[in-house]
C-alpha cells in the first residue's frame, strides 16, 4: 500500500481554470502539509495542517486553499490558474510537527501541474 | 529567520568516488538536521537525520554530523553507486520558529558515472 498517494499525478490546463489535488496518508499521522517545487528543484513549504487545523501558512496566493476533510486527507484547490502555477506539488505527512521526536516527512509522488 | 545552505551543483563523480555535499544552517532554535533524497521522477525519501549536537546519521553508507560549531551537516559517503544519482535535500526542522518550521535547501543533483 502506498504511504502518501496524491491525484492526479500530471494535471495540464489552461490558464483561468480552478483544479484541485488531492492527498491522502494511511500511515495515520497527524500532521500533513502541502509543497511546491520549481524547475530548479527548489521546494518550498506552502501549508501544513495538525488534525485537520491550520499550523503553517505561507505567504502564497490566496487562489491557493487547502481543505482537510479529515486527519488522513489534505487536498489543494488552486483558483485563476496562472503560467506561473506551474510545478511539481507535494504532498507530505509526519507523526509529529516541527521539532517533535518524530518528525520526518513523508512525501507523496508529486503533481507535475502544467499551465498552458 | 532560519535557512539551509547546500553546495551548488550539479556534482559528478566516477563509480567508488568519493562524496562530500556541504550544508550549512542557521536557525535561532535548536532545530533537527535531515538529508532527503530525491530519485528521477520521484517524491523525496528521507536518507538520515540527526536530532542534537554531534549526533551521526547514516544510512546506505551515507553519514552525516550534526555540528553545532560550524553549524553544518555535510553529507559524506566513501564510494558512491550509479544507483546513487539523484537531487539531496539538506533540510531542518525547528519547532520554535513558527513559519519557517521547515526549511529545506536549494537541493543538490549528484551524477554518478560508470
Amino acid at each position: 500500500d502506498t504511504a502518501v498517494s496524491q491525484t492526479p499525478k500530471y494535471l495540464v490546463t489552461q490558464m483561468g481554470n480552478d483544479k484541485s489535488i488531492k492527498c491522502e496518508q494511511n500511515l495515520g499521522h497527524d500532521t500533513m502539509y502541502w509543497y511546491k517545487q520549481d524547475s530548479k528543484k527548489f521546494l518550498k513549504i506552502m501549508f501544513s495542517y495538525n488534525n485537520k487545523e491550520l499550523i503553517i501558512n505561507e505567504t502564497v496566493p490566496n487562489r491557493f486553499s487547502p481543505k482537510s476533510p479529515d486527519k488522513a486527507h489534505l487536498n489543494l484547490h488552486i483558483n485563476s490558474l496562472e503560467l506561473g502555477d506551474s510545478a511539481v506539488y507535494f504532498c507530505a505527512s509526519s507523526q509529529d510537527a516541527a521539532g517533535g521526536p518524530a518528525d520526518t516527512q513523508y512525501f507523496g509522488p508529486g503533481t507535475r501541474l502544467t499551465v498552458l | 529567520g532560519n535557512s539551509v545552505t547546500q553546495m551548488e551543483g550539479p556534482v559528478t563523480l566516477s563509480e567508488e568516488a568519493f562524496l562530500t555535499i556541504n550544508c550549512t544552517y542557521t536557525a535561532t532554535g535548536y532545530p533537527s538536521l535531515f538529508w532527503y533524497v530525491q530519485y528521477p521522477g520521484e517524491g523525496l525519501q528521507l536518507l538520515l537525520k540527526a536530532t542534537k549536537a554531534d549526533d551521526k546519521g547514516s544510512n546506505k553508507g551515507f553519514e552525516a554530523t550534526y555540528r553545532k560549531e560550524t553549524t553544518s551537516f555535510h553529507l559524506e559517503k566513501g564510494s558512491v553507486q550509479v544507483s546513487d544519482s539523484a537531487v539531496y535535500f539538506c533540510a531542518l526542522s525547528d519547532s520554535q520558529n513558527y513559519g519557517q518550521n521547515f526549511v529545506f535547501g536549494p537541493g543538490t543533483r549528484l551524477s554518478v558515472l560508470p
